[in-house]
């Protein structure tokens, strides 16, 4: 089956700093989503981004499946943005969800 | 509009009972996925129902199955319980169907004992 890598698997910025994430994927996919989920295990939607770039505030997403990668920018973080970001990617007729990356986003 | 909803949101039962989880999607989708989240296994895909018929199915045993009734909302059952079922189970509705935008319930996390 597909393989879904995100990188780095954790990350412990400054509060105000930026960051990218990335997620890579073995195998053509149809559609990609980003989310992000919160210390109570709540799955949130940011992003859904088959390809292109999208933006909403300080976090923006770019995917080029040509290429088998999605970006995710998180700028001038926040304590809120702290929790783990998956992508998940379509290949077939089902998700597979990434690795996920652990952020910490220090006062 | 009311987003997903799933209960329990925290259940815990001992090894060999059964148990059912329940999901009602946003108002309007006919799709509901299932996923089970461990720490070892991370998000893995279960099944889906689209009006009322299973899609999708995972590589999970068949001591895991679920329905859907025709207001689409589902449920899940797991039987003879092992304390590796213990995990969190999410569902998530679409509109169009499984395999596209996908929004997420609360989650119920099931521990066994």
């Amino acid at each position: 089956g597909i393989q879904v890598e995100q990188s780095p698997p954790d990350l412990i910025l400054q509060e105000g700093a930026n960051s990218t994430l990335r997620c890579n994927f073995s195998d053509s996919v149809n559609n990609l989503q980003w989310f992000h989920q919160n210390p109570w295990g709540q799955l949130i939607n940011l992003f859904y981004i088959p390809s292109g770039t999208k933006q909403n505030g300080r976090l923006s997403a770019t995917t080029v499946a040509t290429e088998r990668y999605s970006l995710l920018y998180i700028s001038s973080s926040q304590t809120t943005d702290s929790g783990v970001y998956f992508c998940a990617v379509v290949n077939g007729n089902q998700f597979y969800f990434g690795t996920g990356t652990s952020l910490t986003v220090i006062p | 509009k009311a987003g997903v909803t799933q209960t329990p949101r925290y259940l815990i039962k001992t090894r060999g009972q059964q148990v059912t989880l329940s999901c009602s999607p946003i108002s309007g989708h006919r799709s509901v996925s299932w996923y089970q989240q461990t720490p070892g296994q991370g998000l893995q895909f279960l099944f889906e129902y689209f009006s009322e018929t299973q899609r999708n199915k995972g590589n999970f045993p068949g001591r895991f199955s679920g329905r859907q009734f025709s207001n689409s909302r589902s449920e899940m059952n797991v039987s003879t319980l092992e304390l590796g079922d213990s995990a969190l189970y999410l569902c998530a509705s679409s509109f169009l169907g499984g395999t596209y935008e996908q929004y997420f319930g609360p989650g119920t996390r099931l521990t066994v004992t």
